[in-house]
């Protein structure tokens, strides 16, 4: 089965610098990626997702890049601001025209905005 | 609209009795699907529907875990003869029907905080 493996496990910047998380995915029928953040004791909410037929989305302060060559994909959050500190997680799925598989989570990275 | 909600919020149970979480998807959403996220960790599969139907259901942990789904809508997660391990939040997702735009998008619910003492 699919295995996505997520770095790093915290991420402390400062507020206005970016922040970048990086995924790797081990299985080649995986096609979509998205990414999931999550504020403590709050649900997973989807900030950005990606197809395997683009290399690289870009949503305001928010882009993700997809290298499927090498499985692996990253977030980027530019001018990060106080708002930002949560946990991501990274996912992979496998999208067919009749529906989509489970995803398979990272493990999260812990994102802290230092003022 | 109203998102997915879960049912209870929180379910504090004894080792060895049986315990049922409830899902209530997006209205129209056709695909469901439960994980399970301990403390600390990252989200783990357990099982999707698709309609009424399960087509995979590699992701329950043993076969004290079951799910069933009736009417395209409302699915129970139930576990049998529970343990300590299986203390987590359990998240359910919902997507919209295949074929319409962003159907692979998955919805999240608030979860249900599962503790066996």
């Amino acid at each position: 089965g699919e295995n996505v493996e997520q770095h790093p496990s915290t991420l402390s910047v400062q507020e206005g610098d970016s922040a970048v998380i990086k995924c790797t995915y081990s299985d080649s029928a995986s096609n979509y990626f998205p990414w999931y953040k999550q504020e403590l004791g709050k649900r997973p909410q989807l900030i950005i997702d990606i197809r395997s037929n683009v290399g690289e989305k870009k949503d305001q302060r928010i882009a993700v890049t997809l290298n499927k060559t090498a499985k692996h994909f990253s977030l980027h959050i530019t001018e990060t601001q106080p708002e930002d500190s949560a946990v991501y997680f990274c996912a992979a799925s496998t999208v067919w025209g009749g529906g989509a598989d489970g995803l398979t989570f990272g493990k999260g990275t812990h994102l802290i905005i230092q003022p | 609209g109203a998102g997915v909600s879960q049912s209870p919020s929180n379910k504090v149970t004894e080792k060895g009795k049986d315990v049922e979480l409830r899902c209530d998807p997006i209205s129209g959403h056709t695909a469901l699907y439960w994980y399970r996220q301990s403390l600390g960790q990252g989200l783990e599969f357990l099982i999707y529907f698709q309609g009424n139907s399960a087509p995979d259901k590699s992701g329950l942990p043993s076969d004290r875990f079951s799910a069933e789904r009736t009417g395209g809508s409302v699915s129970t997660l139930t576990i049998q003869r529970t343990q300590q391990e299986d203390s987590a939040v359990y998240l359910c997702a919902s997507s919209p029907s295949a074929g319409t735009r962003g159907f692979y998008e998955q919805y999240f619910g608030p979860g249900t905080r599962l503790t066996v003492t």
